[in-house]
């Protein structure tokens, strides 16, 4: 069984449209992230929650909206994407705060 | 600010070689440290961390990291590479100082390992 979750696994859109990324732990972890990924492998935060609550916010257009329904999942909502949006996408999730990480597979996004 | 750098882009080495992947950090206080490994077109995965103790931290696949406390380095070692583990690895630093739930991440180093 999978422990962290996301689909799609890929996703070619085109530049404007909206579009959204689920993810899914089951390893009754309390805390969830999303990273993103750029084309040079750099990772980079952008958000965190604990237990449903927004716990880091990076600087991030507010084009990007996650959202918690519950501890086990967060997903990422990205409206009137951009070229400069292509890139992988993490979900991860952590015990609690400042534990060890653990991530899913990625969500390769291609803005054209 | 909590920093950590991999001063090496790619690492080259012979499978049955000894291998060692550089990390040095810069924290305020007792540094929380991480490696990760990512294989082709998948998510990160825990090698091992550093949180107290013993300088020697013994992790998945045969890894080990040396904790350097003068140095600053957390170095990933191990003993003899296999090809298996050519892969891009990530070393990390959680941020005690301003929000201990975040974690910065190197640049990452490619392992090439050749049979």
């Amino acid at each position: 069984d999978t422990a962290v979750s996301q689909t799609p696994k890929y996703l070619v859109t085109q530049m404007g449209n909206d579009k959204s990324i689920k993810c899914e732990q089951n390893l009754g972890h309390d805390t969830m992230y999303w990273y993103k990924q750029d084309s040079k492998k750099f990772l980079k935060i952008m958000f965190s929650y604990n237990n449903k609550e927004l716990i880091i916010n990076e600087t991030v257009p507010n084009r990007f909206s996650p959202k918690s329904p519950d501890k086990a999942h967060l997903n990422l909502h990205i409206n009137s994407l951009e070229l400069g949006d292509s890139a992988v996408y993490f979900c991860a999730s952590s015990r609690g705060l400042g534990e060890t990480q653990y991530f899913g597979p990625g969500t390769r996004l291609l803005v054209l | 600010a909590q920093s950590v750098a991999q001063p090496e882009d790619q690492v080259n080495v012979a499978e049955g070689n000894p291998l060692t992947v550089k990390c040095t950090y810069s924290v305020s206080g007792n540094p929380y440290l991480f490696w990760y490994v990512q294989y082709p077109n998948r998510g990160l995965q825990f090698l091992l961390k550093y949180i107290t103790g013993d300088n020697l931290v013994k992790g998945s696949y045969g890894f080990e990291a040396e904790f350097n406390k003068s140095q600053t380095s957390f170095h990933l070692k191990k003993p003899s590479a296999l090809v298996s583990d050519s892969a891009l690895y990530f070393c990390a630093v959680r941020d005690l100082l301003y929000n201990f739930n975040k974690f910065y991440f190197g640049s990452g180093t490619k392992l090439n390992v050749k049979p």
